[in-house]
């Protein structure tokens, strides 16, 4: 089971730190966690892969870590246009399985 | 312009059989790995399933493995979803993601609907 909050509440310009927890194992860079965001009847757009690799359009203000046995995406000066659900997804490649988290809900407010 | 169209969702009873597809553009669909993902309405993100860019490699998650086969036809820039033994439990927006270099979930589609009812 990967592990998420399930919701988080940043004000608008400050710094938030959202997790990814793995129940059977501390997330390790071979998990190779993705961070994905979506907003309402949207499709996901993946933000980070490989723990803390970005995309052309990922907006500098996302950060892709590991952090205490424990994947983190973290959000610094938010903004109202990052109100969405986050997901993490990891790869289990020891069973040929990937999972995804079960989704953080981000208010700015 | 990379474009993923998905289309073959509708209603179907359960027990009953369904195709999606996948149609890819934009790119140089035999290059790349793809991925099925789905999402139960109100629900999270599931991974269903990955083929890699020749077919001969694919993955499924257990949800689906036995009932699902994926299959991809490089010379249409398709990718497919044969979805047998359907039940309730999967209804859910099916997207397809495309991977590119290292990073499998790349671009996505923008899914079809799936309402597995009687």
């Amino acid at each position: 089971v990967v592990t998420q909050e399930p919701s988080v509440t940043v004000s608008p310009g400050g710094t938030v730190t959202l997790t990814c927890g793995s129940s059977t194992a501390t997330v390790t860079s071979s998990h190779y966690c993705y961070w994905l965001q979506q907003k309402p009847g949207q499709a996901p757009r993946t933000l980070i892969y490989d723990t803390s690799k970005k995309f052309s359009w990922t907006p500098a203000r996302f950060t892709g870590s590991l952090l205490g046995g424990k994947a983190a995406l973290t959000l610094s000066g938010a903004q109202p246009e990052d109100e969405a659900d986050y997901y993490c997804f990891l790869s289990y490649s020891s069973s040929s399985n990937w999972v995804f988290g079960g989704g953080t809900r981000l208010t700015v407010l | 312009e990379v474009r993923l169209v998905e289309s073959g969702g509708g209603l179907v009873q359960p027990g009953g059989s369904l195709r999606l597809s996948c149609a890819a553009s934009g790119f140089t669909f035999n290059t790349e790995n793809m991925n099925w993902v789905r999402q139960a309405p109100g629900k999270g993100l599931e991974w269903l399933s990955y083929i890699g860019k020749t077919g001969e490699i694919i993955f499924y998650a257990d949800s689906v493995k036995g009932r699902f086969i994926v299959s991809r036809d490089n010379v249409k820039n398709s990718l497919y979803l044969q979805m047998n033994s359907l039940r309730a439990e999967d209804t859910a927006l099916y997207y397809c993601a495309r991977g590119y270099g290292a990073a499998w979930l790349y671009d996505w589609g923008q899914g079809t609907l799936v309402t597995v009812s009687s």
